[in-house]
């Protein structure tokens, strides 16, 4: 199974501020990266797929990049509605897997 | 507008088998460029795949939870059943089924509102 290790595992921030997430494969899965936000009680909610393409909807403060094991989620001017938890997940093979989330809270 | 909706039992107990059933709207389970898996997140962990079926009834399941895992279809009903038996505490999480655009990037880009479902006598 590929193994996805996110950093860093909680993050505090301002509104305002610009902040990098990063997700590591333990093996090469070319741009089969997709990015997931997720709010407490809520479903996670779809935010960018092939590494650095946004779904319909995405604000444009939202970007990603990255290919074969590193990549990277930066949010360019933070927002309130931004504090969530972030998941990275690989769709280049199954099993599918997931990183084990980073909370991004409010300093 | 795409809708996923979970649903099966709160509780069950130890040893026991849980059955999920996953309705989806606003697509068709015969479309062959979508899927449905289904996903869990025990509380305040990360999230786990843990299968998926497609079209043309292709299924795929966790490693570590294949040989408890049954993922089947009711094309008609717009329905996508996962049966998990000998079901353990350590399996309560909240079940989310999303749609998987196939062909494409293997997205989940749309959820349902998930299910959580405890494991206690």
């Amino acid at each position: 199974d590929i193994q996805m290790t996110q950093s860093p595992s909680s993050l505090s921030a301002s509104v305002g501020d610009r902040v990098t997430i990063t997700c590591r494969a333990s093996q090469s899965i070319s741009r089969y990266l997709n990015w997931y936000q997720q709010k407490p009680g809520k479903a996670p909610k779809f935010l960018i797929y092939a590494a650095s393409s946004l779904q319909s909807g995405v604000p444009s403060r939202f970007s990603g990049s990255g290919s074969g094991t590193d990549f990277s989620l930066t949010i360019s001017s933070l927002q309130p509605e931004d504090f969530a938890t972030y998941h990275c997940q690989q769709s280049y093979s199954t099993p599918y897997t997931f990183g084990q989330g980073t909370k991004l809270d409010i300093k | 507008q795409v809708t996923l909706k979970e649903s099966g039992p709160v509780l069950v107990k130890p040893t026991e088998t849980l059955t999920l059933t996953c309705t989806v709207s606003g697509f068709s389970l015969y479309n062959a460029k979508m899927g449905v898996s289904w996903i869990r997140q025990p509380p305040g962990k990360a999230l786990e795949w843990l299968a998926h079926i497609f079209s043309n009834d292709e299924k795929s399941y966790s490693t570590s939870l294949k040989s408890r895992l049954t993922i089947s279809k009711d094309t008609s009903k717009s329905q996508v059943v996962l049966t998990m038996t000998n079901m353990d505490p350590v399996d309560t999480a909240t079940y989310y089924c999303a749609r998987i655009l196939w062909f494409n990037w293997n997205q989940f880009d749309y959820w349902g509102q998930g299910t959580l479902v405890t494991v206690s006598s």
